[in-house]
């Protein structure tokens, strides 16, 4: 299995200031055929399934706002967040699908101002 | 739009089964693969498996190998999950998403998801 360990497991961040969240995998997830990186981050609020924000490690998703970015490549991912707004509250999960033997997620990282 | 649907809440006994579904809608549903993730209370996202609509060809998760069996009906754009021997460690949401990656072959982020299916299990 690739083993998806997100740092750090919970961070405060205040209003307007950068936030970081790092992800790596315990195997590169660059797929050298495409060079694409088969790596995700989500976004889940209470009571919400989780909303996907970023894939292949940096395009970010139709209608996400644009102080969302991902980098990185291989086995070292970062999501960064420019300026914290209060609704970025939330658990921040990245997901390789690389394999789907299994596909796998990171433990998540609890973002609070 | 695209939009999932999964059935309610469930409430069952150690060692029963429990059949959701997940019906679709807003797209083509043979072009993309559908996924199962569950969420325990508090805790994380764990996959579980994916099928293709197209063909009805599934990959499990090993530790839910020989316990988890998923389906679709074509006919129905609904595709269903049933865990058996279930334990208290399964009780969790259940959620199905979908795989907008098509050329992935099930190796996609999901998107969307379904609301979620509460599933309790309890003596």
């Amino acid at each position: 299995d690739i083993v998806m360990t997100q740092s750090p497991d919970s961070l405060a961040v205040s209003l307007g200031e950068r936030a970081t969240i790092n992800c790596k995998s315990s195997q590169s997830v660059l797929y050298t055929s495409n060079n694409k990186n088969y790596l995700t981050w989500y976004q889940q609020k209470p009571g919400q399934p989780p909303k996907v924000l970023i894939y292949w490690a940096s395009t970010r998703e139709s209608g996400v706002p644009d102080r969302f970015s991902g980098s990185g490549s291989g086995t070292d991912f970062t999501l960064t967040i420019s300026s914290l707004q209060a609704e970025d509250v939330a658990v921040y999960y990245c997901q390789q699908y690389y394999s789907t033997s299994p596909i796998t997620f990171g433990q998540g990282t609890r973002l609070e101002i | 739009q695209v939009q999932l649907v999964q059935s309610g809440t469930e409430v069952k006994r150690p060692g029963a089964s429990v059949k959701l579904s997940c019906k679709a809608s807003g797209y083509l549903f043979t072009s993309y693969y559908v996924h199962w993730v569950r969420q325990a209370p508090g805790q994380g996202l764990e996959w579980m498996g994916v099928i293709n609509p197209n063909g009805g060809t599934t990959i499990y998760a090993q530790r839910f190998q020989g316990r988890v069996s998923v389906t679709r009906d074509t006919s129905t754009a609904t595709v269903y999950m049933e865990l058996s021997s279930l334990r208290s460690e399964d009780t969790a949401m259940y959620y199905c998403a979908r795989a907008p990656n098509v050329y992935g072959s099930g190796r996609s982020w999901f998107d969307p998801w379904g609301q979620g299916a509460l599933v309790t299990v309890s003596s």
